[in-house]
């Protein structure tokens, strides 16, 4: 059975930076087919697709947010982590993790969790 | 980046009824093309990728079609679980989002 799950602080200042991880199982994050990204979606928003890392640790990032972005993962604890630096209240959304099978489409969703983003 | 657009921003439609959402890709995606369909307070739920093929489990009622930059995700017979918010995906270049479709009851 495959999950994802993300985990982090659910309230950021402004200009910190936020670390999520994102822990798999059901997979293994060295198989040849298998990356994970990062999407995010602001309350009554669009997703936005953040990064993704493939099996190979290849990485992409958004355009628009690749200066405050960083992804990694560590295969032997099953985890993806997501940072972003200089956080903002417009940054204020649900953050999920989601395997992308081939690098392509997302075919499986973690919950999400919820990041406000607040003095 | 690829734009995606998705249209109509809202339809309303009666159970029972056909739904066709639409989604034009700013430059050609090929077929690379996925949907998802979200409920409030819930992860989005894959329906359709390579722009036509239904993923595990997804009833019949739903189809895609289109190549290029043009697509559209049909709902032939509306049922009361169907009233969501559908996005569409490319993933020909990375990854970009339309800005979603609210389907609700008419």
């Amino acid at each position: 059975q495959v999950t994802l799950k993300e985990s982090g602080p659910v309230l950021v200042k402004p200009t910190e930076t936020l670390t999520l991880t994102c822990t798999v199982s059901g997979f293994s994050l060295s198989n040849a087919r298998m990356g994970v990204s990062w999407i995010r979606q602001p309350p009554g928003k669009a997703l936005e697709w953040l990064a993704h890392i493939f099996s190979n640790d290849e990485k992409s990032y958004s355009t628009s947010l690749k200066s405050r972005l960083t992804i990694s993962k560590d295969t032997s604890k099953s985890q993806v982590v997501l940072t972003m630096t200089n956080m903002d209240p417009v940054d204020t959304a649900t953050y999920y993790c989601a395997r992308m099978l081939g690098g392509d489409y997302v075919d499986y969703w973690g919950q999400g969790t919820l990041v406000t983003v607040s003095s | 980046e690829i734009v995606m657009t998705q249209s109509p921003a809202t339809l309303s439609v009666s159970p029972g009824e056909r739904a066709t959402l639409s989604c034009r890709a700013s430059q050609s995606v090929s077929s690379n093309l996925a949907w998802y369909q979200q409920k409030p307070g819930q992860a989005p739920r894959l329906l359709i990728y390579g722009a036509s093929t239904r993923a595990t489990g997804i009833p019949a009622r739903f189809s895609g079609s289109g190549s290029g930059t043009e697509f559209t995700l049909t709902i032939s017979s509306l049922q009361s679980e169907d009233f969501a918010v559908y996005y569409c995906q490319q993933y020909n270049n990375w990854y970009t989002f339309g800005q979603g479709t609210k389907l609700e009851i008419k």
